[in-house]
């Protein structure tokens, strides 16, 4: 099984600053089958990118992905109030498609 | 606009049984695997399994397999998550997640349920 782990648990920003998401896997993630995710309080998850750095549909440009292998970074490059959440990645190249623990986005 | 309906909130005994389900509202609905997640009380998320409705075509997490039954009703683009014995630890929000590319089961998840809280409490 792939475990993914992200940093930091919790990063604390103000809106227009740059937000930099890490997630790590213990083992090579195979053709960059690695996605991210946002939760809201209340909501389902939403999917951000897939494929390591490709944007879902009607996700704003200023998110990002990128990476490979076992090193994976989502970008947001100027925070929106509405983007403070829970970000989580997964791996869907390896039964079973494990998520990592989530990097919480607060405001500072 | 492809959505998946989740059924209503539970709340049961442990030891008892239980079933609850995510309809999809395309005819496509058999042409997609869906999965199902967990997420516990202020946790992360987790992969429990998938369905391929076209022909109830299965795979499991090893921390869930034999825990749950993950099954399909082609016939109604319906798909379900039951237990036979509900234990205190299956207390947790339940997500159904269709796979974003179809037939492929290396898919990330693009459309999600509304997810059903189920609690088990005596």
């Amino acid at each position: 099984e792939i475990v993914l782990t992200q940093s930091p648990g919790t990063l604390s920003l103000s809106p227009g600053e740059r937000a930099t998401l890490s997630c790590r896997a213990s083992q090579s993630v195979s053709s960059s089958y690695l996605a991210w995710y946002q939760q809201k309080p209340g909501q389902a998850p939403r999917l951000l990118i897939y494929g390591a750095s490709s944007r879902a549909t009607g996700i704003p440009d200023r998110f990002s992905g990128s990476g490979s292998g076992t090193d994976f970074t989502l970008t947001i490059s100027r925070l929106e109030p509405e983007d403070f959440a829970v970000y989580y990645c997964q791996q869907y190249g390896s039964s079973p498609y494990t998520f990592g623990p989530g990097t919480k986005v607060d405001i500072k | 606009e492809v959505q998946l309906v989740q059924s209503g909130a539970e709340v049961k005994k442990p030891g008892e049984s239980l079933k609850i389900s995510c309809k999809g509202s395309a005819h496509s609905f058999t042409s997609y695997w869906l999965a199902w997640v967990r997420q516990m009380p202020g946790k992360g998320l987790e992969w429990m399994g998938i369905i391929y409705p076209g022909d109830s075509d299965t795979r499991f997490s090893p921390s869930f397999q034999g825990q749950v039954t993950i099954s399909a009703d082609k016939s109604i683009s319906t798909a379900y998550l039951q237990w036979s014995s509900l234990k205190d630890s299956d207390s947790a929000m339940y997500y159904c997640a269709r796979l974003s590319d179809s037939g492929i089961y290396r898919s990330p998840f693009d459309i999600w349920g509304q997810g059903t809280m189920v609690t088990v409490s005596s």
